[in-house]
């Protein structure tokens, strides 16, 4: 049994273009969480998301960033025009319906 | 939005010692968890808290999730060189709800 698959492990965006952040949840989990880690820092919650849902995106930064789940694939974090700033480590999480939360090894996302 | 406090920020420990360090809220969670991470990776679950009260142990960590549900400490006893990461408390209000961390504590584990 897989555990949460993220890919890429890392990824290299000049300013200006997109990011893509994939996710797969583990095999029967139905809820996707993106946290976002700055160096030296926790994880902050960006997005929770059920199959074709959002459930809470009050972590989502406004512009430049959506998420989505849909009914078959993985889960993708989207990252438009990438500044500077939003270099950092995305983490991904699934858990079952019953609750418990499993982590990504996470996309290193690098904005040059 | 809601904070949690984790302390100490960084700790220098010879092996064999123990270790202690805590997570303080200002508001109620209904679980606790404690994660490791080790560089380059993400965080593992060492333990799951889910009762105010409650006390667990995994091998050589224990933790407790405080009667007031608005903090928890994490015990290693006897510390060991693969000790060595960062541990960060999380809180969720309830099972599926997104996870509130800690800022983490260091570890560094002296041979």
């Amino acid at each position: 049994n897989a555990g949460v698959m993220q890919n890429p492990r890392h990824l290299v965006r000049r300013r200006g273009q997109e990011a893509r952040l994939r996710c797969s949840p583990m095999k029967g989990h139905s809820h996707v969480y993106w946290y976002r880690q700055l160096p030296e820092e926790g994880l902050k919650f960006m997005v929770y998301l059920q199959k074709e849902n959002i459930i809470d995106e009050s972590g989502m930064p406004k512009e430049r960033f959506s998420a989505e789940f849909p009914k078959e694939g993985p889960s993708i974090l989207r990252i438009q025009q990438v500044v500077r700033g939003d270099s950092a480590a995305y983490f991904c999480a699934s858990s079952p319906d019953a609750g418990g939360y499993t982590f990504g090894s996470g996309t290193r996302l690098t904005v040059v | 939005g809601q904070q949690l406090n984790q302390s100490p920020q960084s700790m220098f420990i010879q092996e064999g010692e123990d270790v202690s360090m805590n997570c303080t809220s200002s508001s109620i969670f209904n679980t606790w968890l404690w994660y490791k991470q080790d560089p380059g990776e993400g965080p593992v679950l060492l333990i799951a808290l889910y009762k105010a009260g409650e006390l667990t142990s995994n091998g050589r960590l224990t933790a407790q999730f405080g009667i007031t549900r608005k903090d928890s400490f994490l015990n290693i006893s006897a510390s060991i060189p693969s000790d060595v990461g960062i541990y960060f408390c999380a809180g969720a209000a309830s099972g599926n709800t997104p996870l509130v961390f800690g800022k983490g504590t260091r570890l560094s584990v002296i041979a």
